[in-house]
């Protein structure tokens, strides 16, 4: 199975700590996302950097690709309570299939 | 607003009575997409249309079939729901395949 692992599986901070989380997978890949999702809702996307790049940054989220490692970080600064919800990564291989690959996700509680 | 609109938000259906999940979109994607998503898991991809073109994954039960009568609409029927039928089902869409989706907010299936 192409499916990440995503590292660690629960982690919990304090407001205004950073979180990071780890993404591994195991296949060539297009591109990798992360994605956002709130407990009983659908999922967000949150940032896509493909396999070219390095290191892409939106707002307080910081994602970097090592494709020799086949392995993926999302660094959140300054975390805040709304920023709880699970996190899961998602790699498009390059097999031109129009599908990605979700990881099994990071649940992030930031704690008030 | 484009979005990804699911319908019902909550369904409760009996052992074995079939179901109907609907998903429209207004961002006229190419690509639409249901996926499977037990509690604490990762979303399983049931299957997904490029524009009229269907694709099953292998694993997806024969139980399961979808219907995409235009770019807009795309069903998730459920002929004979078991009680392992329970779950949440996302619809997404994609302008092209492995590019960002987006999610609707999921439609909570409970099976009695």
């Amino acid at each position: 199975s192409q499916q990440g692992e995503e590292d660690p599986q629960a982690l919990s901070i304090q407001e205004g700590e950073n979180a990071t989380m780890n993404c591994s997978y195991k296949t060539s890949i297009n591109n990798l996302q992360w994605y956002r999702q709130n407990s009983g809702r659908g999922l967000v996307h949150l940032i896509l950097i493909r396999s070219n790049e390095r290191e892409k940054h939106s707002g307080r989220l910081r994602v970097t690709l090592d494709t020799s490692k086949k392995s993926s970080s999302l660094l959140i600064t300054a975390s805040r309570a709304a920023d709880t919800a699970s996190y899961f990564c998602a790699t498009e291989g390059n097999f031109g299939n129009e599908k990605l690959t979700f990881g099994t996700g990071t649940r992030l509680t930031i704690i008030p | 607003d484009a979005m990804v609109i699911q319908n019902p938000r909550y369904q409760v259906t009996q052992f074995g009575k079939p179901v109907t999940l609907s998903c429209s979109q207004t961002l006229n994607h190419n690509v639409m997409y249901w996926y499977q998503q037990k509690s604490s898991q990762a979303p399983k991809l049931l299957f997904h249309y490029y524009d009229k073109d269907f694709n099953n994954e292998a694993d997806t039960p024969d139980n399961f079939q979808s219907r995409r009568p235009n770019t807009s609409f795309c069903f998730l029927d459920i002929r004979s729901p078991g009680l392992g039928d329970a779950a949440m089902y996302l619809c997404a869409t994609s302008s092209h395949g492995g590019e960002s989706q987006y999610f609707g907010p999921g439609t909570r299936l409970t099976v009695l």
